[in-house]
């Protein structure tokens, strides 16, 4: 079957730390990878998105930055966090339109 | 604009009454989906549509693809329904998914 796995669940970080968020996914082959950010009160923010490895398209220009070293691993990573990275950061997968998954989330604070 | 426009934003119901949340959009789509997120925050996928009705328990999901809408429809409503329900659409010129900002609703006994 297919599962999604995101980490940790939830941080705290001081503004200026590095950040490292971590989505593997198994089952599939070559799947769409997405990180998403929904901030509070908001909708979800496609960040990130990627069709294969190597191959990030980002969406929204900020301090965060995202890559893709394996099929079915996709990082979000940022050298110096900002107050406003502060939300939910959520990874997700798709084959296309189909098998449309979402990880458990990271609620990120910055302190 | 967004690009997927959902309604209402705030939905209180007494326990057992009938719900609906409407979802309109403005792209061009090969499928759309209803997610619901509970307050942890965790996200499971309700039905995933292209055309027509599904059902699933006491829920039912439509798409009308020429008037670009789709609605959820909760029968029976219970209180553990409460949480946020969200609509997203996947465009069909690119590998995307558009979100409606969500429907919170609460269901009191």
């Amino acid at each position: 079957s297919q599962t999604i796995h995101q980490w940790p669940a939830t941080l705290v970080q001081p503004v200026g730390s590095p950040l490292s968020l971590e989505c593997t996914v198994e089952g599939t082959s070559n799947p769409n990878l997405y990180w998403y950010r929904q901030a509070a009160g908001r909708g979800l923010q496609l960040l990130f998105y990627s069709v294969g490895i190597g191959q990030i398209s980002s969406e929204v220009p900020q301090n965060l930055s995202a890559s893709r070293p394996q099929d079915r691993q996709f990082i979000l990573s940022s050298k110096k966090l900002l107050l406003s990275d502060s939300g939910f950061y959520l990874c997700a997968w798709t084959l296309r339109s189909y098998g449309y998954t979402f990880g458990s989330g990271t609620r990120l604070t910055v302190v | 604009k967004n690009e997927v426009e959902q309604s209402p934003q705030n939905l209180t119901a007494q326990e057992g009454e009938f719900i609906t949340i409407n979802c309109s959009y403005s792209v061009g789509i090969s499928a759309l989906h209803w997610l619901q997120q509970h307050p942890g925050g965790g996200i499971v996928s309700l039905f995933m549509l292209s055309s027509g009705k599904k059902k699933h328990g006491r829920l039912i999901a439509t798409i009308n693809i020429q008037e670009k809408h789709s609605s959820l429809h909760i029968t029976a409503s219970h209180p553990r329904d409460s949480a946020v329900y969200i609509c997203a659409v996947y465009g069909n010129t690119g590998n995307q998914f558009y979100f409606g900002t969500g429907t919170s609703l609460t269901v009191i006994p």
